[in-house]
């Protein structure tokens, strides 16, 4: 089957980096995206990868290794404004995306 | 530019009503998506479309049934809610497959089934 993993939630400090992992098995891969949801929104775009290495976007980043089925996404001098959950998503062989169950990350002061 | 709108943006229903909730984008998007979303759960496709007058099934299809019959509005109705369906329904749109193009998404749908 298909499967997407991620911390269920995570805790970090603000002004401090964080790092949110994301594992993938799925049947084809055509890309890896990284979503943003605050509580009671809609996901919002963040990265997209399809290359493995490092794509960065201020103070976003995202890694991704095929061959490990492997992504994170790398926050810098987190912000209050940045407690969201974080979802994943792989593209599969269809173009279908298979999202993960997210990860909510809680800045404290 | 309102982008991707749904309504209505909550709604309660007994067991066994019907009800449809509307999704319209405003980008000229080919491709657009029901999703639902359930706690400790990722989203989960449930019918999608990549054209006007096509639909298709997604992960979750039974219990639900779709149409496009403009390239703006994707329409998804329940037509005997059960309580298994509450849920918080979201549409999204896309430009083009999702080798390339992100998805964007609606508000959501606050359904809750009695």
């Amino acid at each position: 089957g298909q499967n997407i993993d991620q911390p269920t939630e995570m805790t970090a400090t603000e002004g401090a980096i964080v790092q949110i992992n994301c594992t993938y098995q799925t049947s084809g891969f055509n890309g890896l995206f990284w979503y943003q949801q605050h509580a009671g929104e809609a996901p919002t775009f963040l990265s997209y990868n399809v290359l493995d290495g490092l794509e960065e976007k201020g103070r976003f980043s995202s890694f991704l290794s095929r061959s490990k089925g492997y992504s994170y996404l790398l926050l810098k001098e987190l912000q209050m404004k940045d407690s969201a959950s974080y979802l994943c998503a792989v593209a599969d062989s269809n173009y279908q995306l298979i999202w993960g169950a997210g990860t909510k990350l809680i800045i404290k002061p | 530019n309102a982008g991707v709108t749904q309504t209505p943006k909550f709604r309660v229903l007994k067991t066994g009503q019907s009800m449809t909730l509307l999704c319209a984008q405003d980008m000229n998007h080919e491709y657009m998506y029901w999703y639902r979303q359930d706690p400790g759960m990722g989203l989960r496709l449930i019918h999608y479309s990549v054209g006007e007058g096509t639909t298709a099934k997604g992960e979750v299809p039974d219990g639900y049934n779709v149409s496009r019959l403009k390239k703006q509005n994707f329409l998804l109705g329940l037509e005997s809610a059960a309580p298994s369906q509450t849920s918080v329904y979201f549409c999204a749109s896309s430009p083009g497959l999702a080798d390339q193009e992100t998805q964007y998404f609606g508000p959501g749908t606050r359904l809750l089934v009695l």
